[in-house]
């Protein structure tokens, strides 16, 4: 069955960085976009970044362009999300989500999701 | 960036009545890419409905979508104790794509 793990949450101070991980496995991950969507506590949800199944392209939410980047191991089927330059409003549960379509037909709404890492930006 | 908007805030009714959840687009969804998912306290959201009107996999048959361009419903025709939960809609014919304020389906 598909599961996706994430990990790599805490506490960090504004203005540091962490990296957050998702563990793949159940399905071919590389065929698949995948995606980090985050909620803030008691907050909806939104979308932050996608990366095509083969790496070939990211694309990010305004509120993370240029701080945050997606990257992807094929190797080791696990997808990643680098975020610096961390603020406040970062605060959030991070999920990583798995495409609802195969290959290049991504189609940005989400099949499988994680449990979620919990990232607190707090001095 | 299309601006999802979900009525009621809250919806409290008993186990075996009809749930009616309205989501509304500020610009037309093209192609009626709208999604609905539900999300349990503690939980991941789950996929229910794609297209605005299709299935995911393994949902029962209660759980339906209808309406197209700005106007959007979630159909649950009879409430099981299970179905009490948050539900968002999500658009993703646009960029940004974007998410509703959610509807919190609560027992009366």
């Amino acid at each position: 069955q598909v599961q996706l793990v994430e990990s790599g949450g805490g506490v960090v101070q504004p203005g540091r960085s962490l990296r957050l991980s998702c563990a793949a496995s159940g399905f071919t991950f590389s065929s698949y976009g995948m995606h980090w969507v985050r909620q803030a506590p008691g907050k909806g949800l939104e979308w932050v970044a996608v990366i095509w199944y083969d790496g070939s392209n990211k694309y990010y939410a305004d509120s993370v362009k240029g701080r945050f980047t997606i990257s992807r191991d094929n190797s080791k089927n696990t997808l990643y999300l680098q975020m610096n330059s961390l603020r406040a409003e970062d605060t959030a549960v991070y999920y990583c989500a798995r495409d609802a379509r195969l290959l290049w037909e991504l189609r940005y709404y989400f099949d499988y999701w994680g449990q979620g890492t919990l990232v607190t930006v707090s001095s | 960036e299309i601006v999802l908007t979900q009525s009621p805030g809250t919806l409290s009714l008993s186990p075996g009545e009809r749930a009616t959840l309205s989501c509304r687009a500020s610009q037309s969804v093209s192609s009626s890419y709208l999604a609905w998912y539900q999300q349990k306290p503690g939980q991941a959201p789950r996929l229910l409905i794609y297209g605005a009107s299709s299935r995911a996999t393994g949902i029962p048959d209660r759980f339906s979508g209808s309406g197209s361009g700005t106007d959007f419903t979630l159909t649950i025709s009879r409430l099981e104790p299970e179905d009490f939960a948050v539900y968002y809609c999500q658009q993703y014919g646009s960029s940004p794509k974007t998410f509703g304020g959610g509807t919190k389906v609560e027992i009366k």
